[in-house]
This record gives C-alpha cells, structure tokens and sequence, in this order.
C-alpha cells in the first residue's frame, strides 16, 4: 500500500532563517506531488504542485520554493522566513492518468514564525 | 475554472442530531467530488467521492452524500451525530486525475453533549 511520510510535524523558526519541509511518498511511482498550506479560516492555498522530477508549477508568488529531486521526494524551501510564512502545511500527491485526481495527505507540518 | 461554496464555516449540533453539511459546486464538465475530513493538527482524510454511477455515495463513520447536478451540489449528511465527528469537513472538485484539485474552505463542526 501507499504511504506519504511529511517531516518534521513542528518547527518553531525566527523571521528570517531558512526553512525546508521534506516529504516522501512510498508504494507508488511517478505520482503527481503537491504542497499545500492552510491558515485560519482560509481554507487550503496550494502552493505548488509537480508532475515529475524537476518539474515544479507554482500557483502562488511568494518567497518560498519546491523541488523535486527523486521521483518520490518533495522539498518546500525558504531562504528567509516571513512572519506570514506561519501556518499548516500539507504535502499530497495523487495517481497520473484518467483516474479522478484523489489526492492521499501527508499528516502537516505546524510551521510558527517569530 | 471549478469552484466550491461551503455554506456555514462553523455548523454545530447537538449528540444524536442530524448533520447536514453543505457545498456546492461550479464546473463546466461533470465532476469528481469528494469530501475529507479533518482533525486538529493533522492531515486530510477521504471520507467519501463520487465518481460516476450511483449518486448516493456512502463514507466512512457513517457519513453519505448525494450527487445532485440539477442542483450542483454535493452536501454531506449524517443521521446522528457522535461527538467524534468534531472535524473540520471539507469539499472539493476535480475535472480529471491531471489537474489539482479545488476546495473550499472548510466547515467547522461541533458536536454539543
């Protein structure tokens, strides 16, 4: 079975430091990979999404980056964090192909900016 | 482009009463829908989606939701509540497996002993 592993679950940062959110998927290849984050009340933003290694679409301009380097493994990256950087982040990916673009969650990371 | 309405951010109900969550949906081509759940600090887990045939589609923990086109809504329905059904419960839509998916924001229940 398919399983996303996200870490690390919490990370407490001060304004301006860098970041770097890791996640994997096993059990599966070539999934469509996706970094979401959601803060109060506003539902979830997406961030980025990645159809394949090296491969990163992003929906939101902002100070923070993807990349893809193995076809499994999804990195969120900041050189400097932003107070507004704080909130949920979700990693996810979903099967390619004609299917009904489910996607499976990874379980968040808290990221708290000071 | 798709689009879900959640009406209601915050639904609260009393233990035993019926729960009834609503979105609707805006898509120029039949959808996928689909319905997660949430609790605190954790991800998002599928409760139900409907794909295609028969458009009362059963979840986990109980939950249904009835696909209505006429209507384009797609709203969630339980029963009776339990009081481990305080989640956050959110809709979303799809066209194809090749596009992300759109959601909406999210409705808060709370369920009230």
């Amino acid at each position: 079975s398919q399983t996303i592993h996200q870490w690390p679950a919490t990370l407490v940062q001060p304004v301006g430091s860098p970041l770097s959110l890791e996640c994997t998927v096993e059990g599966t290849s070539n999934p469509n990979l996706y970094w979401y984050r959601q803060a109060a009340g506003r539902g979830l933003q997406l961030l980025f999404y990645s159809v394949g290694i090296g491969q990163i679409s992003s929906e939101v301009p902002q100070n923070l980056s993807a990349s893809r380097p193995q076809d499994r493994q999804f990195i969120l990256s900041s050189k400097k964090l932003l107070l507004s950087d704080s909130g949920f982040y979700l990693c996810a990916w979903s099967k390619k192909g004609q299917g009904s673009g489910e996607l499976f969650f990874g379980e968040g990371s808290r990221l708290t900016v000071l | 482009a798709q689009s879900v309405t959640q009406l209601g951010s915050h639904v609260s109900v009393s233990e035993g009463a019926l729960v009834l969550l609503r979105c609707n949906y805006s898509s120029s081509v039949p959808p996928y829908l689909f319905w997660y759940v949430q609790y605190p600090n954790q991800g998002l887990q599928l409760l139900l989606k409907y794909t295609t045939g028969a458009t009362l589609v059963k979840g986990i923990n109980g939950f249904e939701a009835e696909f209505k086109k006429s209507e384009t809504s797609f709203h969630l329905t339980k029963p009776s509540a339990h009081m481990s059904d305080a989640a956050e419960y959110v809709c979303a839509v799809s066209v194809s497996g090749n596009t992300p998916l759109v959601f909406g924001k999210g409705t808060r229940l709370s369920v009230i002993a």
